[in-house]
């Protein structure tokens, strides 16, 4: 069954750092989000992207945070200062388009960002 | 908007016993309604999902839930739990396809021999 991917598993960058997180979408799919969970807390949406766009976004994504499908198959997240509030479990979603039915939104294993 | 209330944090119950887990959804427009599973170190796994079709929805690992609009819940059971549901479960609302998923905050669910 296809799934999706994410590198690196875990993530360890100083105070400062740019980090880029990445995701393999599943291969039909043309709905990408990124959702982070700090440790103790809720699962929080922070962007959606489509069309080579971002759909909506969060408060939480602010001008430090991006995202790009540089090559047509990894969706990536980029965070270009870190703090240490970033540290977290970053979670990639993708979803495909199915007519006027919901898209079923399926989660990769995450990225577990520790900022130092 | 849309918002998910989880009641219970923590739920425990003895292997065999009926699992009943809640949750009780805003929503200013139709939702469609999630139950995701997270076993420790892991990624959302989808259990079930509620797209306005059937009110009852059944999922995987014998898992069901019920849309009850006039309750604003979409509860999720199980009628015999196993020592390998212990897990943490999430239920999500979401306002339409493509949308965000807006997340309750868990509930812990601990099965006991």
């Amino acid at each position: 069954e296809p799934e999706v991917t994410q590198t690196p598993s875990h993530q360890v960058t100083q105070m400062g750092q740019e980090v880029i997180l990445r995701c393999v979408p599943i291969s039909n799919h043309l709905y990408f989000y990124w959702y982070r969970q700090i440790l103790g807390q809720k699962v929080e949406f922070l962007v959606s992207f489509y069309n080579n766009e971002i759909s909506e976004k969060s408060e939480i994504f602010d001008d430090q945070f991006s995202v790009e499908r540089p090559d047509g198959s990894n969706f990536t997240l980029k965070i270009r200062s870190t703090k240490l509030e970033d540290s977290a479990m970053y979670f990639c979603a993708t979803a495909k388009l199915a007519g006027g039915s919901t898209d079923t939104q399926y989660f990769g294993p995450g990225t577990r960002l520790t900022v130092l | 908007a849309q918002s998910v209330t989880q009641l219970g944090s923590h739920v425990s119950v003895s292997e065999g016993a009926l699992v009943l887990l809640r949750c009780n959804y805003s929503s200013s427009v139709p939702p469609y309604l999630f139950w995701y599973v997270q076993y420790p170190n892991q990624g959302l796994q989808l259990l079930l999902k509620y797209t306005s079709a059937a009110t009852l929805v059944k999922g995987i690992n014998g898992f069901e839930a019920e849309f009850k609009k006039s309750e604003t819940s979409f509860h999720l059971t199980k009628p015999s739990a196993h020592m390998s549901d212990a897990a943490e479960y999430f239920c999500a609302v979401s306002a339409k396809y493509g949308n965000k998923l807006v997340f309750g905050a868990g509930t812990i669910l601990r099965v006991k021999s």
